[in-house]
């Protein structure tokens, strides 16, 4: 069955520095997304993405964040300097339609220090 | 304002009881609505969704939820929870906006299984 899948599973990093996570989504699906979920709080939307542009973002994702498809199959977020606020769960969607079902990836837990 | 509501933080049952998880959503038009499940270290794994039409559908792992229009409730049943069942499980809602694509989360519920 396919699945999404993304690296790394965890990330350690230093506040300030950029950090880039990798997705790839189900191969057929055309719509993406990334969600966080800080420790003990509810999973939040970040983005969605479609046909190569943002087609929604929430407050959170602000200037410091940006998503990308660099090829057929990735799909990243890249936090340009993180903040130890950033520290959090990510999570990769993918979907067939917008209004269709997400497929979530395991996950990567980023800590910023 | 739109959102999801599990009222259940914690809930403790026996292996080989009854479950049932709550949830609540508010929003003018019912949404598409989700329950997923977390396992320790896993990622969001579907269990269910409800877009229209039978009102009780059926999942995966033996789960199974009832869409009630008169008490906005979307909730989680399972007549025999095994041990594997531990998880936290969330629901989730996809309101019926015009180009609105994100899922909104309640806050989870924590399944604990007693022996």
């Amino acid at each position: 069955e396919p699945e999404v899948t993304q690296t790394p599973s965890h990330q350690v990093t230093q506040m300030g520095q950029e950090v880039i996570l990798r997705c790839v989504p189900i191969s057929n699906h055309l719509y993406f997304y990334w969600y966080r979920q800080i420790l003990g709080q509810k999973v939040e939307f970040l983005v969605s993405f479609y046909n190569n542009e943002i087609s929604e973002k929430s407050e959170i994702f602000d200037d410091q964040f940006s998503v990308e498809r660099p090829d057929g199959s990735n799909f990243t977020l890249k936090i340009r300097s993180t903040k130890l606020e950033d520290s959090a769960m990510y999570f990769c969607a993918s979907s067939l339609g917008g209004r269709e079902t997400q497929y979530f990836g395991p996950g990567t837990r980023l800590l910023v220090l | 304002a739109q959102s999801v509501t599990q009222p259940d933080i914690h809930i403790t049952v026996s292996e080989g009881a009854s479950l049932e998880l709550r949830c609540n959503y508010s929003y003018g038009a019912t949404p598409y609505l989700f329950w997923y499940v977390q396992s320790p270290g896993q990622g969001l794994q579907l269990l269910l969704k409800y877009f229209s039409g039978d009102t009780l559908v059926q999942g995966i792992k033996g789960f199974e939820a009832e869409f009630k229009r008169s008490q906005s409730s979307f909730n989680l049943r399972k007549p025999s929870v095994h041990w594997s069942d531990a998880a936290e499980y969330f629901c989730a809602a996809l309101p019926l906006g015009r180009s609105n694509y994100q899922l909104i989360w309640g806050a989870g519920t924590k399944l604990i299984i007693k022996p």
